[in-house]
Formats: C-alpha cells, sequence, structure tokens
C-alpha cells in the first residue's frame, strides 16, 4: 500500500478508444505527476499539478489530456492513442516540491497496450 | 541538454557478491535521489543525498554522493535475492523546482 492509487492496473485498447485512467492519492501531498514508463528508457515527466494548478507539460501530444479537480485525484484522459503509446504510465505525488526535496510517491502503475 | 548518466544498464551478480551502480550528471545537481522499482513492481523511494561527499547508510545499501555533487554511486554488500530490481537514480532538472532528470536504471539481477 503506497497511499497511492491507480485504476486500472491494466488497460487495452484500439486506437479509436477513448478511454481514462485515474489516480488517487491518500498522504495530503501538493503535487501529482503523470510519467510515462518505457522499456530501457528513462522515466519521462508528462504533466504535474501543483495545488491543482497545471505547471508543466511536457511537449506531450493533445491525444494525451489531463484532469486534476482536487488535489487528491489526478485523470489522464486518453483518445486516439498510437501503438508507440504502449507503456506504463505511473502517477506519483510529492509534498514539498517547491522546496525540490520531496520524494515521490509512485502508484503501482496502469499498464497501457494500444492494439 | 541536462543529462544523467546511469551505469551499468545491467549487472549479473551471484547471491551474496557485491553490486555497484553509478549516476553521473552533467550539471551539478542540488540533491540526487535513489529509486528502487522491483520487476512488475514501481519505482520507491530510498534515500536522498544533499551535501557535497555525503555517504549514507542503510543496512547492506550505501550511497554516496561526490565532492562536485555531480556523481553518485549505490553500493550493495552481500547481495540477496531480495536486492533483485532496477535501481534509478534522479537529480532535479535546472531551473526548475519540480522536475526530475531520470538515470536509465540499472538492473540488478542474481545468477541461479
Amino acid at each position: 500500500e503506497t497511499g497511492v492509487t491507480q485504476t486500472p492496473r491494466h488497460l487495452v485498447m484500439g486506437m479509436t478508444n477513448k478511454k481514462s485512467l485515474k489516480c488517487e492519492q491518500h498522504l495530503g501531498h501538493n503535487a501529482m505527476y503523470w510519467y510515462k514508463q518505457s522499456a530501457k528508457k528513462p522515466l519521462e515527466l508528462m504533466f504535474v499539478y501543483n495545488f491543482k494548478e497545471q505547471t508543466e507539460n511536457n511537449s506531450v501530444p493533445s491525444r494525451f489530456s489531463p484532469e486534476c479537480p482536487n488535489s487528491s485525484h489526478l485523470f489522464l484522459h486518453l483518445h486516439t492513442l498510437q501503438p508507440e503509446d504502449s507503456a506504463l504510465y505511473l502517477c506519483a505525488s510529492s509534498q514539498d516540491w517547491e522546496e525540490n526535496t520531496g520524494e515521490l510517491f509512485f502508484g503501482e502503475g496502469s499498464r497501457l497496450t494500444v492494439l | 541538454g541536462q543529462q544523467v548518466m546511469q551505469i551499468p544498464q545491467y549487472q549479473h551478480v551471484q547471491e551474496g557478491e557485491d553490486f555497484t551502480t553509478y549516476c553521473n550528471s552533467s550539471t551539478t545537481l542540488s540533491n540526487i535521489q535513489w529509486y528502487k522499482q522491483r520487476p512488475g513492481g514501481h519505482p520507491v523511494f530510498l534515500i536522498q543525498l544533499v551535501k557535497s561527499g555525503e555517504v549514507k547508510k542503510q543496512k547492506r545499501l550505501t550511497f554516496q554522493f561526490g565532492e562536485a555533487k555531480k556523481n553518485s554511486s549505490l553500493h550493495i554488500t552481500a547481495t540477496q535475492t531480495t536486492d533483485v530490481g532496477t535501481y534509478f537514480c534522479a537529480g532535479p532538472l535546472m531551473d526548475s523546482n519540480y522536475q526530475l532528470i531520470w538515470g536509465a536504471g540499472t538492473k540488478l539481477i542474481i545468477k541461479p
């Protein structure tokens, strides 16, 4: 139990489908992140939200759309994905990102396969 | 651009042997973090080093931060099967408060 819960754990979708990934953190943290993890590549930061405000969008294609309705919940809406988008999508949260000292708490990830 | 290089990519050891992974940054880091990801799991925070030349120990794990704060290492003494996984280092991106630059990880494999 990490305090960060992601659903679904596994998702298979076609290129024309619309789906969403959900993340919930029970740690009282202020910052939430979406990361993409592909095989043999460093973790790639996609989006950052701090106090519900998006503070970073790392040139992520518009087929990925984040939503942060409150400090505890984060969504990643998926639409018209490509097979190369297949990866493990990790949600994380942290407390003191402003001071750049906060450790990241990761969820267990959502394994996405795009057919 | 700013990079964090981590070597080796893989290390095969016999149980009981030592393991070391190295992390080198192209720029000076204000701090460095280490994470472990078990097979099929998610990254879990191990430690953060902040001071130049800092050395911290967690049981059989020893973490070092270089004097110039551009490199770091993780050494595991007498590996056990529970140590299996991928070890990542990560440091802050310059001029950013929330972005970490990640190494590609070193996968520790215990030979049967």
